[in-house]
């Protein structure tokens, strides 16, 4: 499968525990995009990364998330001591670098996080 | 900056009438544009996008949309829909900014009737 990988799936959570969602880019792509949809809502932009570069984290709440995309491996996004309204979808995508050709975004399946 | 607007947020339809889904759009430099669709508990898959050229651009599942920049605008278009349409459509706008942070309306949610 050569499309963009996330897991897990879905997530359960306890309120105060850490999730964490991890994001394989499509082969070739070397930007990841992360987004959050809420119940009922739209997609919010919450940060895009190169490899071990965060370009853009203007939608990333101030405290409790972050993100990553080392050197080697996937793209983690990290959400600490977890609360009631992190409860979403998150959805990862990714995109060639803005040199190319293709500008379209492309996404995974998404991680749905619950927390009780 | 760029923003997005959806000026519908459902529309009930009937099975094989036409239906629009309409999209307006701001930015004070040039954007590319793209509709999304998106069924229950899946990601989102590209229906299909405006880069520059022909101001009509046609998508997968028949659906076309038309690019008018006067209006700021990029309506989708289906001429005949199935049940199988239903699911939630989202407008967005990007441009190339080294990366391409793409900005999503709040969406419509499609709903066809038997």
């Amino acid at each position: 499968n050569a499309g963009v990988m996330q897991n897990p799936r879905h997530l359960v959570r306890r309120r105060g525990q850490e999730a964490r969602l991890r994001c394989s880019p499509m082969k070739g792509h070397s930007h990841v995009y992360w987004y959050r949809q809420l119940p009922e809502e739209g997609l919010k932009f919450m940060v895009y990364l190169q490899k071990e570069n965060i370009i853009d984290e203007s939608g990333m709440p101030k405290e409790r998330f972050s993100a990553e995309f080392p050197k080697e491996g996937p793209s983690i996004l990290r959400i600490q001591q977890v609360v009631r309204g992190d409860s979403a979808a998150y959805f990862c995508a990714s995109s060639p670098p803005g040199g190319a050709r293709e500008n379209t975004i492309y996404f995974g399946e998404g991680s749905w996080l619950t927390v009780v | 900056a760029q923003s997005v607007t959806q000026l519908d947020s459902q529309v009930p339809v009937f099975e094989e009438a036409p239906v629009e889904l309409r999209c307006n759009y701001s930015s004070s430099v040039s954007v590319y544009l793209f509709w999304y669709v998106q069924y229950p508990n899946q990601g989102l898959q590209l229906l299909l996008k405006y880069l520059s050229g022909s101001t009509l651009v046609k998508g997968i599942n028949g659906f076309e949309a038309e690019f008018n920049k006067s209006q700021t605008s990029f309506h989708l278009r289906k001429p005949s829909v199935h049940i199988s349409d239903t699911a939630e459509y989202f407008c967005a706008v990007n441009r190339n900014t080294g990366g391409f942070k793409t900005i999503f309306g709040a969406g419509t949610r499609l709903f066809v009737k038997a």
